[in-house]
């Protein structure tokens, strides 16, 4: 069964400053992967999602995600954070065989300091 | 549009009570699925719809949970004789294909918080 590791549980940065938020997924084919960002009350939003082709990832709110198969990786960036970004962010993956049935990660929840 | 919605946002209930958690999905969406996520952890599959049919239930955690989607639109999770580790969120989510990996993309309701005292 795949499985997703976020080593970060919380990580403040400067408005203004870069983030990258780390993902390491195990799973042994190529993963179906997701960001997703969940703020207070809100439900979960879609960042950006990767499934093959190109492993630079574009997604909403200026987000970037990087597929590394040599490290087993999807971590998420932005290079220059608003004071909105604070929020928590999971990592999520689905098999090929299963792909509806998502694996989250404990979630990393950033606050951003002025 | 409209969005995924949850009723109750919050239900608060007694140890060994029955509760009903309802989810209206994104019209037109066919597929539906119920996460559990607990007090810092991410979500946790629960059990997944394909019209009016659950075609993966693998993820209720026993027989006190069951959820229905009679007519393929608005879903209920019911949870029978509750304790108090049901206390979590419950989220919904639906997307426009079922199972079909990169067009796929699920949409996720507010949840509803679940207290059991």
């Amino acid at each position: 069964a795949q499985s997703v590791t976020q080593p970060d549980i919380h990580i403040t940065v400067s408005e203004g400053a870069s983030l990258e938020l780390r993902c390491n997924y195990s799973y042994g084919a190529t993963p179906y992967l997701f960001w997703y960002v969940q703020s207070p009350g809100q439900g979960l939003q879609l960042l950006l999602k990767y499934f093959s082709g190109d492993t630079l990832v574009q997604g909403i709110k200026g987000f970037e995600a990087e597929f590394k198969r040599s490290q087993s990786s999807f971590n998420l960036r932005k290079p220059s954070v608003h004071w909105s970004d604070a929020a928590e962010y999971f990592c999520a993956v689905g098999d090929g065989a299963n792909d509806y049935k998502l694996s989250f990660g404990a979630g990393t929840t950033v606050t951003v300091r002025a | 549009g409209a969005g995924v919605s949850q009723t109750p946002s919050n239900k608060v209930t007694e140890k060994g009570k029955y509760v009903e958690l309802r989810c209206d999905p994104i019209s037109g969406h066919t597929a539906l699925y119920w996460y559990r996520q607990s007090l810092g952890q991410g979500p946790e599959f629960l059990i997944y719809f394909q019209g009016t049919g659950a075609a993966d239930d693998s993820g209720l955690p026993n027989d006190r949970f069951f959820a229905v989607r009679p007519e393929g639109s608005v879903s209920t999770l019911k949870i029978q004789r509750t304790e108090r580790g049901d206390s979590a969120v419950y989220l919904c989510a639906s997307s426009l294909f079922p199972g079909q990996g990169s067009t796929d993309t699920q949409y996720f309701g507010p949840g509803t918080r679940l207290t059991v005292l």
